[in-house]
This record gives C-alpha cells, sequence and structure tokens, in this order.
C-alpha cells in the first residue's frame, strides 16, 4: 500500500516562497512509470491540479502556475517537493500531495497540509 | 487549456439514482475519473477510464462517456453517498490533470 505524507510551514508570508515536501513510503519515486504529482484546493473550493515529476525526472505544470512551480526529487529520501513562488492569499489552501498513473486517475492521495497566507 | 462543467449540486431520496454530468468539447474521446470527497478527507476515485470501478467501490457506482457529456450514476442512493464528487480528464496538449467544478450530492 502507498503513502504518502506532506509536511511544510502551514503560514506563508505574501511574496515570500511557498515549499512543502511529501514524504512517499510503498513505492520508490524513481522506478516506476508514475506522475508524483501535487493538487491543491481552496477552502470551500474545487481540486486544482498543479504539477507533477514524472519517475524519470521530467516535470509538467499547470499553465496558469508554470511561471511560479518547481516541482523536484529527493530520491535519496524517497521524497518529492513543491516550490510555489511570489504567494498571494490566493494560494491559500489544502496542499495535497498523490501518485496519478500516467494520462489516468489519482490512485493514492495525501492527506493534504493546509498552508495559509498571510500578512 | 480544457475545462470541465458539472452542476454544482444534486439531490436525491434515499434508494433512488443520482446522475451526476460532467461537460467538456467532445469528452467522449477522452478517458473521465470521478472522485469522492468526504468533509475532510481526501479524494477517493469510484470510477476510472469511463466506467471502471476499483476494488472495494460498490457496484452501485457506474458511469459512461460519450460526446460531450460523462456521467456518472449512484443506484439506490444511500446517506453515506453524500459527498462532493468531481470529475477529471487529461488535457494531453499541456499534460497536466482536469478536474471539473464538483458536484454536491445531498441525499434528502
Amino acid at each position: 500500500q502507498v503513502q504518502l505524507q506532506e509536511s511544510g510551514p502551514g503560514l506563508v508570508k505574501p511574496s515570500e516562497t511557498l515549499s512543502l515536501t511529501c514524504a512517499v513510503s510503498g513505492d520508490s519515486v524513481n522506478s516506476d512509470p508514475y506522475y508524483w504529482s501535487w493538487i491543491r484546493q481552496s477552502p470551500g473550493k474545487g481540486l486544482e491540479y498543479i504539477g507533477h515529476i514524472f519517475y524519470s525526472g521530467s516535470t509538467s505544470y499547470n499553465p496558469s502556475l508554470k511561471s511560479r512551480v518547481t516541482i523536484s526529487f529527493d530520491t535519496s529520501k524517497n521524497q518529492f517537493s513543491l516550490r510555489l513562488s511570489s504567494v498571494t492569499a490566493a494560494d491559500t489552501a489544502v496542499y495535497h500531495c498523490a501518485r496519478t498513473t500516467v494520462v489516468g486517475p489519482v490512485d493514492f492521495w495525501g492527506q493534504g497540509i493546509l498552508v495559509t497566507v498571510y500578512s | 487549456s480544457y475545462v470541465l462543467t458539472q452542476p454544482p449540486s444534486v439531490s436525491v431520496a434515499p434508494g433512488e439514482t443520482a446522475r451526476i454530468s460532467c461537460g467538456g468539447n467532445n469528452i467522449g474521446s477522452k478517458g473521465v475519473h470521478w472522485y469522492q470527497q468526504k468533509p475532510g478527507q481526501a479524494p477517493v476515485v469510484v470510477i476510472y477510464y469511463d466506467s471502471d470501478r476499483p476494488s472495494g467501490i460498490p457496484e452501485r457506482f457506474s458511469g459512461s462517456n460519450s460526446g460531450n457529456t460523462a456521467t456518472l450514476t449512484i443506484s439506490r442512493v444511500e446517506a453515506g453517498d453524500e459527498a462532493d464528487y468531481y470529475c477529471q480528464v487529461w488535457d494531453t496538449n499541456n499534460d497536466f490533470g482536469v478536474f471539473g467544478p464538483g458536484t454536491k450530492v445531498t441525499v434528502l
């Protein structure tokens, strides 16, 4: 059973960079053909796909966030990370990390971490 | 990028059938996945690739996809089915996932 756990600061100031890490167990992030994804959900709103890193290391991002997003691996720790720069209040959301099948559904989700952008 | 539409809410009496639509341009040519999300929980896939059901999901959940509309059908609705439901497809042009806005299912 694959398990994912998000970690990072719950509060970020406007204009700063949001940084989150996802620890993966039950699978190796760089050995099987899956997307390792970040998905967010603003309070009371729907789901938004931020982007992913493929097991090979290639990345793809939502065009609406592309200029501010970086997703990367730390294979020594079997983790992957999200960096979102120049945050505003609109970036306040629950951030989920997830494993996504290639051009398919998300099959495993982390529980999510609430990140609030406040001044 | 690709846009999906869903009705904001659907209300259904216990034992009846709930149908949730997901609209998109020629969505019938894409694989559609459906998620159930209860308050405070991560989403769970209930239908994938239009009509496949993961193990552990009741047979009461079914899906179809044709033309410009995909549909999630919940038969013999139970109180425990009350949740938000999201459809999702893959935007192959930009290589990322696209979610519908979600439908809140209320069991009367």
